[in-house]
Parts: structure tokens; sequence; C-alpha cells
């Protein structure tokens, strides 16, 4: 069955910093991966998505991913923190089952960035 | 703009009544669903729709209801079967449903209901 982790429900950065968001997902046949953010209160935001192709995804906001087939990860990362980062991160893989498609996320990263 | 709009924002509801959350989007997306966020636990799927007039369950659809008449809404009535229903609800569409899993989920705000 397809799952999705994410390493640290919390992780503490300080501005200017490296934010390194950890994923690893497991899956019988080629993943799609997905990261999103989610600001309180509000609705998820894709940040990137990789389906095929070029291994290092660059999305928005200066963030980056890179997925490692043969470690089973999809980190977000992104050089250097700003204040405005302070969200929470949900790592997703798609799965088709049935004809359809779903997403499985992860429980998602709470990133604090610190002034 | 075309996006997802939900409503209302906040819900109360009094234990033993069924509340029905609103979720309408202009981005003419066959597939729409219903997601239930809880603190530490991500996103649980309640109930999707690939089409109009069709919708399945997902993995927590007890005490849950929809419909799918038009295609831009969805809307999810929390009934009284459902016994711990405060938490925050998420609507999503995507472009399609099937077999095609690179589609990314386009979200709305969120509906956070809360049981008196």
């Amino acid at each position: 069955a397809q799952s999705v982790t994410q390493l640290g429900s919390h992780v503490s950065v300080s501005e200017g910093a490296l934010v390194l968001l950890r994923c690893n997902y497991s899956s019988s046949v080629p993943p799609y991966l997905f990261w999103y953010v989610q600001y309180p209160n509000q609705g998820l935001q894709l940040l990137l998505k990789y389906t095929t192709g070029a291994t290092l995804v660059k999305g928005i906001n200066g963030f980056e991913a890179e997925f490692k087939k043969s470690e089973t990860s999809f980190h977000l990362t992104k050089p250097s923190a700003h204040m405005s980062d302070a969200a929470e991160y949900f790592c997703a893989v798609s799965v088709t089952t049935s004809g359809t498609y779903k997403y499985i996320f992860g429980t998602g990263t709470r990133l604090k960035v610190l002034a | 703009d075309g996006g997802i709009t939900q409503s209302p924002k906040y819900l109360f509801r009094k234990e033993g009544q069924n509340v029905t959350l609103s979720c309408e989007q202009n981005l003419n997306h066959d597939a729409m669903y219903w997601y239930r966020q809880d603190p530490g636990q991500g996103l649980r799927l309640i109930y999707y729709s690939q089409i109009v007039n069709d919708f399945q369950k997902g993995d927590i659809a007890e005490g849950y209801s929809v419909s799918r008449e038009k295609k831009e809404s969805f809307p999810l009535t929390v009934t009284s079967a459902q016994k711990n229903p405060t938490a925050f609800y998420l609507c999503a569409s995507s472009i399609r449903g099937d077999a095609y899993s690179y589609n990314e989920q386009f979200f709305g705000p969120g509906t956070r209901l809360t049981v008196l």
C-alpha cells in the first residue's frame, strides 16, 4: 500500500537558514509527488510537484524538492528561510485505484522561523 | 478569478443537528473532494466525485453525506451520526479524477465546524 511519512511534526529554523523538510514515500509503482503549504485557517496551496522527467523540481517562493528513487524520498528545501515561510507543509503522493486516483497526505510539518 | 469557495468559514452546531457545508468551484473541474483535517493527522478523504451525479466514499465517510447535482457544486452534510464532527473541513477539485494521477488538487479556504 502507498503511504507518505513526514519526519518531524515541528521544525524550527532561524531566518536566513536552510529549510529542510523530509518526506519519504512507499509506492509499488512510480509515484507522482506533491508538496503543499497551508497558512493558518486557510486551504492548501501547491508548492511544487514531481511527475516525470527532471528529478529536481523547482516551485514557488524559492522552494525546491528532489525526487530520489533509491531513497524513496522527496525532501523539500529552501536555501534561506524567511519569516513568511512559517506555515504547515504537507507532502502527498497520488495513487490510482480502480480507475480513479486520490491523494495520500502526510501528517504535515509545521515550520517555525525564528528571528 | 477562478477558484473554490467554501461557506461558511465558521460553523457552530448543537449535538443532534445536521449541518451542510457549501463548496462551489468555477474552474470547470470534473472532480471534487471533501477532506477532514484534525491536528496531527493530516488530511483524510471523506467523499469524492469524479463526475456529476456520481460520488464515492472515501476513507472516513461514516456520518457524512454528499450530492453532486451540478458540476460546480459539491455540498457536504455532516449528520448527527458523526460522533466527533468538530474539525476543519476542506473542499478540493481537480481537472479530472480518473487514472491521470498527476493532476494537482486545488483547495478552498476551509470551514471550521465546532459542535457545542
